[in-house]
């Protein structure tokens, strides 16, 4: 079992609606997630970062945590095409007093004008 | 702020030879992680360094090595390559140690034969 999972996708919406993308994961022991999002051809750039229960905002971007699921998702508000990319789940774990980040295998998401 | 650079961007080697890439952070970061990205595993962590002094390691045999300067500058190293080295090789750098608030840098595409 992957330590962090995620849909593969496409997750196909069209402009303008909620983007929903989600993501589970194994250890209960982590402690912090992040967001990433990843242009074709181009490395990940962060997008939000979460670490308690419940929701987190920042524009048109929420992420949300359920520790008690080991859920974590990030919702994208009025999709624009811009926003297509595919989107990276991390979590970090702390091990011998650093923390170690593990990636799930993103979804790719499309919005369609 | 100038971001994390890395070099060479693109390389070509056999298999048996050894390949060195680079990667300076972002000015003031001391923390370099180093990531492997091949599309059917994603984003996998190599290891960490900080303040010159690796403090995590992923999963991932022996031929790969890393170091980091004084100024922060980190060197990765893969001896005796195989046809399964062929990724993306992503660093990334932050602030602190434990790879929170990561920037990434824009990748060295190496291609083995």
């Amino acid at each position: 079992q992957k330590e962090v999972e995620q849909n593969s996708g496409p997750l196909s919406v069209p402009e303008g609606a909620i983007a929903s993308l989600n993501c589970t994961y194994s250890d209960r022991g982590s402690q912090s997630f992040f967001w990433y999002r990843q242009y074709s051809g181009k490395s990940p750039e962060l997008i939000m970062s979460i670490y308690s229960n419940g929701d987190k905002e920042d524009g048109r971007f929420t992420a949300q945590l359920n520790k008690a699921s080991q859920y974590v998702s990030l919702l994208i508000r009025d999709s624009q095409p811009s926003d297509s990319a595919t989107y990276l789940c991390a979590g970090g774990l702390r091990s011998g007093g650093y923390q170690k980040v593990t990636f799930g295998t993103g979804t790719k998401l499309q919005v369609i004008p | 702020k100038a971001g994390v650079t890395q070099t060479p961007r693109y390389l070509i080697k056999t298999r048996g030879q050894q390949v060195t890439l680079s990667c300076s952070p972002i000015s003031g970061h001391r923390s370099v992680s180093w990531y492997q990205q091949t599309p059917g595993q994603g984003l996998q962590f190599l290891f960490e360094y900080f303040s010159e002094t690796q403090r995590n390691k992923g999963n991932f045999p022996g031929r790969f090595s890393g170091r980091q300067f004084s100024n922060s500058r980190s060197e990765m190293n893969v001896s005796t390559l195989e046809l399964g080295d062929s990724a993306l090789y992503l660093c990334a750098s932050s602030f602190v140690a434990g790879q929170e608030t990561q920037y990434f840098g824009p990748g060295t595409r190496l291609l083995v034969l």
